[in-house]
């Protein structure tokens, strides 16, 4: 059971370099979701996806793009990254229905920019 | 929006104490409630959850009650293990019918032997 698969696990940028996370789940799940995680702060929301063709920004979406590629795979893109955005990454996936699923949670990447 | 107050950590037991973790929230209309838990170098895991009043989640020796009078759902368990160290986040869905989740800050456990 794979379940929500992130890449990398492990980055390292220059200020002002791009790149993209990556996540694709196998669960068959509707909605999408990206998180940061930082020291104190808990998980606030970057973006998430509630359908295939639909994303919508969450609490802090500043300095992110967001690409919901086919219903398995959703991607968070840094365009231009900053210091500020040293974080680890969470990527997680639930499934639609009438009573409130639990949101499966990718391993994480950890990222820093310098 | 629904907010998360979760109790500040860390905190530290000794093996086979007694555990509780408060949390606390503000939210209109009826939310769901989870406990979701971190173990080092991981992803959040659901822990448990209810999804109305007076409901018990329970797993793995953890429960929680969801209290309206109170709006609480705080986290127990009878009996700690050195495996349970890991950080406990609280949540609950947002308003409005939403999927997504509110979280809490987070509750840093370590168990020693």
């Amino acid at each position: 059971n794979a379940g929500v698969t992130q890449t990398p696990k492990f980055q390292v940028l220059k200020t002002g370099q791009s790149m993209t996370l990556q996540c694709a789940q196998d669960m068959n799940h509707n909605s999408m979701y990206w998180y940061r995680q930082d020291p104190g702060m808990g998980l606030r929301l970057i973006y998430y996806s509630a359908s295939e063709g639909t994303t919508d920004k969450g609490e802090v979406p500043n300095g992110y793009n967001v690409s919901r590629l086919n219903k398995r795979e959703f991607s968070l893109r840094l365009e231009s990254a900053a210091p500020s955005q040293t974080s680890v990454y969470f990527c997680a996936s639930s499934a639609l229905t009438g009573e409130k699923q639990p949101q499966h949670f990718g391993d994480g990447t950890r990222l820093s920019i310098l | 929006g629904n907010s998360v107050t979760q109790m500040e950590g860390p905190v530290t037991l000794s093996e086979e104490a007694f555990l509780t973790i408060n949390c606390t929230y503000t939210a209109t209309g009826y939310p769901s409630l989870f406990w979701y838990v971190q173990y080092p170098g991981e992803g959040l895991q659901l822990l448990l959850k209810a999804t109305k009043a007076d409901d018990k989640g329970s797993n793995k020796g953890f429960e929680a009650t969801y209290r309206k009078e109170t709006t609480s759902f705080h986290l127990e368990k009878g009996s700690v293990q050195v495996s349970d160290s890991a950080v406990y986040f609280c949540a609950l869905t947002d308003q409005g019918g939403s999927e997504k989740l509110v979280f809490g800050k987070g509750t840093k456990l370590t168990v020693n032997p």
